[in-house]
């Protein structure tokens, strides 16, 4: 089974903080995403990774950014939180399709 | 309009009843077709992914693609309590890299 790992279930932070969100996937998966899951929005694309370095803007990139320095782990910065970025965060990835998700962070910004 | 419309619910059956669940689409495009569950406070866990048209079973739940119609429905018999969750259809169309579109969901509740 696809396992993608949340480094943190639930987070506070305040604003103007810099936030790391951590994933780790254990397939060897090409491609990693970040979503951020609102009431009324639903799932909503950040960013996602085709490979290691790589990176390409989803439909709300603003405000955030990403790493991804080992094909595994992919990282989601918030540069300096704001308080519109209060949200559960989900990480998935995938080879091609489908995609597989952990369970997400619920980031709270205060 | 959206690309994926699905109707938020909230949907309430009683326990063993067959639940429907579907999704439309406008982009005929679209080729890969999956159904999540989730879970309150969870992530979604995949059900069901299918290629192309046609139907999927796998147990209790079978999911339908009628790429005609741009359509695609989620089937559960004899649902139980534990069926209880948010459904979201998601759709993606070849070679884009595995994005994927979701619809927004629907909010289930199995009462026993």
């Amino acid at each position: 089974d696809v396992k993608v790992t949340q480094s943190s279930r639930y987070l506070v932070k305040r604003t103007g903080e810099k936030v790391f969100l951590e994933c780790v996937q254990d397939m060897d998966h090409e491609n990693m995403f970040w979503y951020r899951q609102d009431p009324g929005l639903g799932l909503r694309l950040i960013y996602f990774s085709y490979d290691v370095k790589m990176k390409e803007k989803g439909d709300i990139p603003e405000g955030y950014s990403v790493s991804r320095e080992k094909k595994e782990r992919f990282s989601l910065i918030l540069e300096s939180a704001s308080t519109n970025q209060t949200s559960m965060y989900l990480c998935a990835s995938a080879q091609n399709q489908p995609q597989h998700f952990g369970d997400g962070t619920r980031l709270s910004i205060l | 309009q959206k690309e994926v419309e699905q109707d938020p619910g909230p949907l309430s059956v009683p326990e063993g009843a067959i639940v429907s669940l579907n999704c439309t689409y406008s982009n005929s495009a679209f080729q890969y077709f999956m159904w999540y569950r989730q879970y309150s406070r969870k992530g979604p866990e995949l059900l069901m992914y299918t290629y192309s048209s046609g139907n999927k079973e796998d147990g209790r739940f079978t999911a339908q693609v009628d790429k005609s119609s741009k359509y695609i429905s989620l089937f559960i018999r004899d649902s139980q309590p534990s069926d209880s969750a948010t459904y979201l259809c998601a759709m993606s169309p070849w070679g884009q890299g595995g994005k994927l579109i979701f619809g927004q969901g629907t909010e289930l509740s199995v009462k026993p």
